[in-house]
């Protein structure tokens, strides 16, 4: 089965600074989906990016960049310049290709504060 | 706004009552998913309905329910709630072949 993990439960960063998030991942698949959701005290699920495996080049949407390493299991999200509208529980996601294993795997989520 | 609505937002509830959770995914979207999220376990995968039929089952216990009318909404049941069931309840749909799944604000339930 595929497993999610996320080693820091908690990061602070200084407002328009820039922090890295880290996200790993087991599975045995060779295509897959990766994402990144922002869970802001609303409690709203909102995608922030996705990467496909297949694709070597790392996603970025605007002040989000991923560093994906698919040899390392390794995803990791970068957010530039920090904002406190930032501040939220991230989440880490897997999603299987094939069409059968839809469902979302998460991590157990980073706790993301900004500090003014 | 993701274009799915979940109702009610609220829902407080005593144990061993069942209750009902409603979700109407975005307009085009024939797959709904359903998602637990509590502070032991997690956002955890329950169950997808895609067109009307189950596709894919994940940890949803025996007391839970779902299904998805011709109109594509889908209902979660509960049933013999425990204190345990005390959760965010997410609902997410996508489109046949999506790779996004776009999720409602979800449904706090809390048993007393």
């Amino acid at each position: 089965a595929q497993t999610v993990t996320q080693s820091q439960p908690e990061m602070s960063v200084q407002e328009a600074e820039t922090v890295t998030l880290s996200c790993t991942y087991d599975t045995s698949e060779s295509d897959y989906y990766l994402f990144w959701y922002k869970q802001p005290p609303s409690r709203q699920m909102i995608l922030v990016i996705r990467q496909e495996a297949y694709k070597q080049q790392n996603a970025t949407e605007n002040r989000f960049s991923v560093n994906f390493q698919k040899a390392a299991k390794s995803f990791s999200l970068k957010i530039s310049d920090s904002q406190l509208g930032d501040a939220a529980m991230y989440f880490c996601a897997y999603r299987a290709s094939f069409q059968g294993a839809q469902k979302l795997v998460f991590g157990q989520g980073t706790r993301l504060t900004i500090n003014p | 706004d993701s274009g799915v609505t979940q109702t009610p937002k609220h829902l407080i509830t005593a144990t061993g009552q069942r209750v009902t959770l409603r979700c109407s995914p975005r307009s085009g979207d024939l797959s709904v998913y359903w998602y637990q999220q509590s502070l032991d376990q997690g956002l955890q995968f329950l169950i997808q309905y895609y067109n009307g039929e189950e596709r894919a089952k994940g940890n949803i216990l025996e007391r839970f329910s779902a299904q998805q009318f011709p109109d594509l909404h889908s209902e979660l049941n509960l049933s013999s709630l425990e204190l345990g069931d005390s959760a965010l309840y997410f609902c997410a749909s996508s489109v046949a072949t999506g790779i996004e799944q776009f999720f409602g604000p979800g449904t706090r339930l809390t048993v007393l």
